[in-house]
This record gives structure tokens, sequence and C-alpha cells, in this order.
């Protein structure tokens, strides 16, 4: 079975502020991990994914996480925030090899970028 | 244009309504997926199929049932509406390694 937590439901940096976005993952599988941006009134666009490669991965926008299998981990970061990064992420994973391709999310955590 | 297409984008109806939600897609993806969005709760999964004659129940398909009619083509049904069917509905494909997954923009639905 296959859970992810995001921890805060709403972060709040500024503009320019590094910003940290945790996610924590359950899997009895090797699994594959996304994170997904949805930005007011859109669908999700996929930010990055790691699938056992390098556990360093870079995405779209300047956004990175790392994968720590030791500490189930995969947490979204970007050294300096800009305000049209304000939206809702969402962290998912799902087995490996795509594990029938279902993806279990979290439940999403909501960035606000002050100026 | 958009390759996952969703149709309506919002729709209001009311409690006992049967309705359908469509989505297509031009990415020539074998997987495709129904989700539902609710605030605080993230995206579940409501059915998901592997190819036109593979379907499969999510996590909440309860309420719901779906049709493959073509590799392009989802549709999502509501036979008998309730309120708290209200949510915001997705759409996503897949190729068929599983990942990633392409979303579309999504359909508001409101039941009254």
């Amino acid at each position: 079975a296959q859970s992810v937590t995001q921890l805060g439901s709403h972060v709040s940096v500024s503009e320019g502020a590094l910003v940290l976005l945790r996610c924590n993952y359950s899997s009895s599988v090797p699994p594959y991990l996304f994170w997904y941006v949805q930005y007011p009134n859109q669908g999700l666009q996929l930010l990055l994914k790691y699938t056992s490669a390098a556990t360093l991965v870079k995405g779209i926008n300047g956004f990175e996480a790392e994968f720590k299998k030791s500490e189930t981990s995969f947490h979204l970061t970007k050294p300096s925030a800009h305000m049209s990064d304000a939206a809702e992420y969402f962290c998912a994973v799902s087995g490996y090899g795509g594990s029938q391709g279902n993806l279990i999310f979290g439940k999403g955590t909501k960035l606000s970028v002050k100026p | 244009d958009a390759d996952v297409t969703q149709t309506p984008r919002n729709r209001i109806t009311k409690t006992g309504k049967r309705i359908m939600l469509e989505c297509s897609q031009t990415k020539g993806h074998d997987r495709m997926y129904w989700y539902r969005q609710d605030p605080g709760l993230g995206l579940r999964l409501i059915y998901y199929s592997f190819d036109v004659k593979d379907i499969n129940k999510g996590e909440i398909s309860d309420g719901y049932s779906v049709s493959r009619q073509a590799q392009a083509k989802f549709s999502l049904s509501l036979e008998s509406a309730i309120p708290n069917q209200t949510a915001l509905y997705f759409c996503a494909t897949s190729d068929r390694t599983g990942e990633p997954q392409y979303f579309g923009p999504g359909t508001r639905l409101t039941v009254t």
C-alpha cells in the first residue's frame, strides 16, 4: 500500500525567500514520486518526477526535489520564490514501474508568496 | 490546442439528474483516468482504463460509471447526482508506463 503525507496545508513565504514544501511517502515497493502544481482555475501540471535514477531531481520553473529513502521524503525546494509560484502543490506516489499507473496524491499544500 | 480536453468546464445540476462529463485526448495514450478534487482532500481516483476493453474501479467509484468509447475518449457519468458529488473533476492520460499523467483543465460540477 502507498500513501503520501504533505506537511502543512498552507505555506507562506516572502518573494525571494526559500521555498520548502514537505512530502513524506509510504510505499511497500520502490516508489516513483511526483510533484504537480495547480495554478488557480487550471489543471495539474507536472513539475518533476523521480523514477529511481538520480536522487536529486530538477524540474521546471527552478524547482527541485531530493529523494531520501532513509527519511522516506521527497521535499520540493526552490531557492528564491517568485510571485508567480503562488499555487497549490501536490506530491504523488506510484509503485515501481507505474504499478498499474495509479497515483496516490497528498492533500496538497497551498503556497502564498508575499511581496 | 490542448492535449486533454474536458467538457463541460462548468455544470450546475439538480439532485437526481443524470449527468455525463466527457474527456478527449490527442496524446495517443492508452491509459485514461478520472479523479475528483475536494478542498483539503487532494485528488482521489474514481475510475481508470488501461485500454478500451479494460476499465477498473478506483478508490471512490460508488455513484459513478464510465465508458471508454474509443482510445481517445473516456466519459464519466453520475447516474443520479447528489450534492456531495459537488467537486472539481479531472481527466488524465498516460502512456503504458503509467507515468507521468497529463491532466485536463477540469470540470467544476455543482449539484444543488
